[in-house]
Parts: C-alpha cells; sequence; structure tokens
C-alpha cells in the first residue's frame, strides 16, 4: 500500500515569517511529486511540481525533494494571511497526503 | 486562462439511483484524472484514462463506476447504483503531462 505521510498541523506562523511543510512518502521507486493548497471548501490548486532531488523555487515557493530519505518539503517565504489553507502533498497523480493546515497569523 | 469545469456543481440523489458526473478537461490536455473527498478526509484518486482507455484505477473504482469521453471535450463518471458512502466531493483533474492535474471545481454529490 503506497501512503504519503503529513503532519495534520495546525502550522500556525506569523505574517512574514517562513513556513515549513514537510512529506514523507513509502515507494521508493516515485519519480514525481506535487504540492496543492486547498482552501476550505475549494478544490486543490497546484502550486509546484518537483521531480528531482534537490530544491525547486518559483516565487516565495520553494519545493524540496531527497529521494533517498523518500522526502518532500515545501517552503513558503514571506507567508501571508492568504496563504492560510490546507496543503496536500502528492505522489504521482495517485496518492494524496492527508494535508498539512497552515495558519498564517496577521 | 483556461480551466477544468464540472456539472453539476452539486447533486441530490436516491439510494440505489445512478448518477452521472461531467467534465470538461482544459482543451489540450491529454491526462484525465477522477478523485473523490469525503468531508474531511483526504483526496482519494479512483481513476486515470488516457488514449481512450483507463490507464489506472484504483481499489474504489469497482464495478459500479465507469468513465467515458463521449466526446471530444466531455469526460463522465457514471456510479450505476449509489450507495449512502459514494456521498464525497468528486473531483475531475486533466494534465498535459502525466500526474500533473489541475483540478475542477468539484461536484458534490449526496446520497440520501
Amino acid at each position: 500500500q503506497k501512503e504519503v505521510e503529513q503532519n495534520s498541523g495546525p502550522l500556525s506562523v506569523p505574517e512574514g515569517a517562513i513556513a515549513s511543510l514537510n512529506c514523507t512518502y513509502s515507494d521508493r521507486g516515485s519519480q514525481s511529486f506535487f504540492w496543492y493548497r486547498q482552501y476550505s471548501g475549494k478544490s486543490p490548486e497546484l502550486i509546484m511540481s518537483i521531480y528531482s532531488n534537490g530544491d525547486k523555487e518559483d516565487g516565495r515557493f520553494t519545493a524540496q525533494l531527497n529521494k533517498a530519505s523518500q522526502y518532500v518539503s515545501l517552503l513558503i517565504r514571506d507567508s501571508q494571511p492568504s496563504d492560510s489553507a490546507t496543503y496536500l502533498c502528492a505522489v504521482s497523480a495517485l496518492v494524496f497526503g492527508t494535508g498539512t493546515r497552515l495558519l498564517v497569523s496577521p | 486562462e483556461p480551466e477544468v469545469t464540472q456539472t453539476p456543481s452539486h447533486q441530490v440523489t436516491q439510494m440505489g439511483q445512478e448518477v452521472i458526473l461531467r467534465c470538461v478537461p482544459i482543451s489540450n490536455h491529454l491526462y484525465f484524472y477522477w478523485y473523490r473527498q469525503i468531508l474531511g478526509q483526504k483526496v482519494e484518486f479512483l481513476v486515470s484514462f488516457y488514449n481512450n482507455e483507463i490507464s489506472e484505477k484504483s481499489e474504489i473504482f469497482d464495478d459500479q463506476f465507469s468513465v467515458e469521453r463521449p466526446d471530444g471535450s466531455n469526460f463522465t463518471l457514471k456510479i450505476r447504483s449509489t450507495k449512502l458512502e459514494d456521498s464525497a466531493m468528486y473531483f475531475c483533474a486533466s494534465s498535459e503531462v502525466p500526474g500533473l492535474g489541475y483540478f475542477g471545481p468539484g461536484t458534490r454529490l449526496t446520497v440520501l
């Protein structure tokens, strides 16, 4: 059974801080990894994809992948209250984590 | 910006009835997916569709479920005989490459 694990949170950070969201996965052969943001009552919105070990930056977001440790993370710099949402880690298109709820306080 | 659309936004049905959920993927996308999300739970993969056939399906996607691409634009999910536990949000997603899914707004299915 392929699993994706995330801390459900909530992760609380003050506005302007860096939020760090983490995810581990069980299938060592996984090749593609995605971070989605989901506001309450809305559909998931794709933020980042990452396929290779290392860091990938897009604006305030940085995804990090370590295949040896089976670990994916998402850093959000200069966090804003509008970033308050649940962040879903997905491995390929097939397995999603339960999500980490992020709360950014003004 | 192109987006995935889904109809209806909310479907209420009686247990045992058939429902068809409809999706219009982004026009140049080749990979199509259905997911469901029971309230308060994680997103669960149901099925993926590529080149007019199912490419992967989960254990949830049993004989009660079927998918079709009846024309060049629509992508449908049919549940033949709904059960109470089928109540959930159903999301369609499409992508240009495998796994990079752009989600539609979802259909909330309520089975009474």
